[in-house]
């Protein structure tokens, strides 16, 4: 069966600190692979995309590597802030009639103080 | 940025009673709309996709005749619930794009939908 599982529910970090979070995936073939931030009651907010010919993408405090022979992403946020606490989602883009978004578990971050 | 604006942003309905649910976008054409729901905890599940003049494609398991989705317009979907019960309270959200995107996606603020 197809999944996308996120490495864990909930991720407690103390400031400062690199969160890392991880998205696995089965039984896809994506075309890329996108990350979103979303905060409790609201939909979810575009991050960061890579495609299945890159490596790594980098955008000031975050960076994306994307590995499709393990068929996995890792999401780093440097130097962590309270304010990055949220949940953050993996998403494919996956084809056929119509590309459309399949998305992870997600993972909420929490960057105590 | 697009911005896609959806409304309302919550409503409280009776059980029995059909809810309906606007998805616009502002300053683009969005000839593809999808619609996803969220319950508490858990991540969207893709419900349909809708794209403008056509009837939509529904995901697996979601009824078509419960979840009525009007794409009329490049820049308006709707999604209306149909005879709602308590188990179709959940967090709905809209997102878009337009022909030949294939970057990010623009979501709506939500929709929080309880049904008493």
């Amino acid at each position: 069966s197809q999944k996308i599982e996120q490495n864990s529910e909930a991720l407690n970090i103390q400031e400062g600190k690199t969160a890392t979070l991880t998205c696995n995936y089965t039984n896809y073939s994506p075309a890329y692979l996108q990350w979103y931030r979303q905060d409790p009651g609201r939909g979810p907010v575009f991050l960061l995309l890579i495609r299945e010919n890159e490596k790594e993408k980098r955008k000031e405090r975050l960076k994306v590597t994307f590995d499709t022979t393990l068929k996995q992403s890792l999401f780093h946020i440097t130097a962590s802030q309270p304010a990055d606490s949220a949940t953050y989602l993996c998403a494919l883009l996956v084809g056929g009639a119509t590309n459309k978004l399949i998305f992870g578990t997600g993972t909420l971050l929490a960057v105590q103080p | 940025g697009a911005v896609v604006s959806q409304h309302p942003s919550w409503v409280i309905c009776k059980s029995g009673t059909s809810v309906k649910i606007e998805c616009r976008s502002l300053d683009f054409q969005a000839t593809t709309m999808f619609w996803y729901r969220q319950f508490p905890k858990q991540s969207l599940m893709l419900m349909a996709t809708s794209n403008e003049g056509s009837k939509a494609t529904y995901e697996q398991g979601v009824e078509k005749d419960k979840f009525l989705i009007n794409h009329a317009s490049l820049t308006l979907s709707t999604l209306t619930v149909t005879s709602a019960h308590p188990e179709d309270s959940s967090f709905y959200i809209c997102s878009a794009s337009w022909e030949g995107s294939d970057t990010e996606a623009f979501f709506g603020q939500g929709t929080r939908l309880t049904v008493v």
